[in-house]
């Protein structure tokens, strides 16, 4: 069984670029949420994808969106980046809420 | 006042202690509750889910209370390997779900 996996690892981006980052979930499960973590602080909730639709967003600004595909795979967008948007981005898929999320090791995201 | 609010800690406690953290929440349609440990630098893992009767996996027992909106987690016989972060994670609606910012725990020889 394959966890879930997200890409790249690591990435650096200039302030005001554009980034997408890439979460494939466990097999099984139709449900993706991703998570802004700063250092020393828990995961924030960004928002979650139910078989394609956006179904729950945590207080973040529109430039922030994602997609999810047929697959259950998903993307995150993050649009004019700002240096606070530095962190680790954490993706989790799950079968249903009562399970649990199964995360992926997460993207760390550097902007200078 | 925090959605969901944990004591940071640090807990530094002697191998073989029991320790015990909660974790409260403030919105009582909350549907699901879970501990998570986080490693340094690492992904959190699901450590167990919460049930309102309570549940045991092992040394670790979770409880919640929902007339109080608290659940709790308690370790026993503590090793050196349970030195992590815990998480505590509610669902505060079908779709949203919260972390606390986690309490920290080493365990000392």
């Amino acid at each position: 069984e394959t966890g879930v996996t997200q890409s790249p690892t690591h990435l650096i981006k200039t302030r005001g670029q554009q980034v997408t980052l890439r979460c494939s979930s466990q097999s099984g499960h139709n449900t993706v949420s991703w998570y802004q973590q700063a250092l020393g602080q828990g995961p924030q909730f960004i928002f979650q994808y139910y078989r394609e639709e956006e179904n729950g967003r945590g207080n973040f600004p529109p430039r922030f969106s994602g997609l999810q595909f047929p697959n259950y795979s998903s993307e995150l967008n993050v649009n004019a980046l700002e240096l606070d948007d530095s962190a680790l981005y954490l993706c989790a898929s799950s079968q249903g809420q009562q399970y649990g999320y199964t995360f992926g090791s997460g993207t760390r995201l550097t902007v200078v | 006042r925090k959605e969901v609010e944990q004591d940071p800690g640090p807990f530094n406690v002697p191998e073989g202690a029991t320790v015990a953290f909660n974790c409260t929440y403030s919105n009582s349609a909350s549907q699901s509750f879970f501990w998570y440990r986080q490693d340094c630098r690492k992904e959190p893992k699901l450590l167990m889910s919460v049930y309102s009767s309570g549940n045991e996996d092992g040394r670790f027992t979770a409880q919640l209370n929902r007339a109080s909106q608290y659940i709790s987690l308690l370790i026993r016989d503590s090793k050196l390997s349970d030195s992590a972060t815990y998480l505590c994670v509610v669902n505060v609606q079908a779709s949203k779900i919260i972390f606390g910012s986690g309490t920290r725990l080493s365990i000392r020889p």
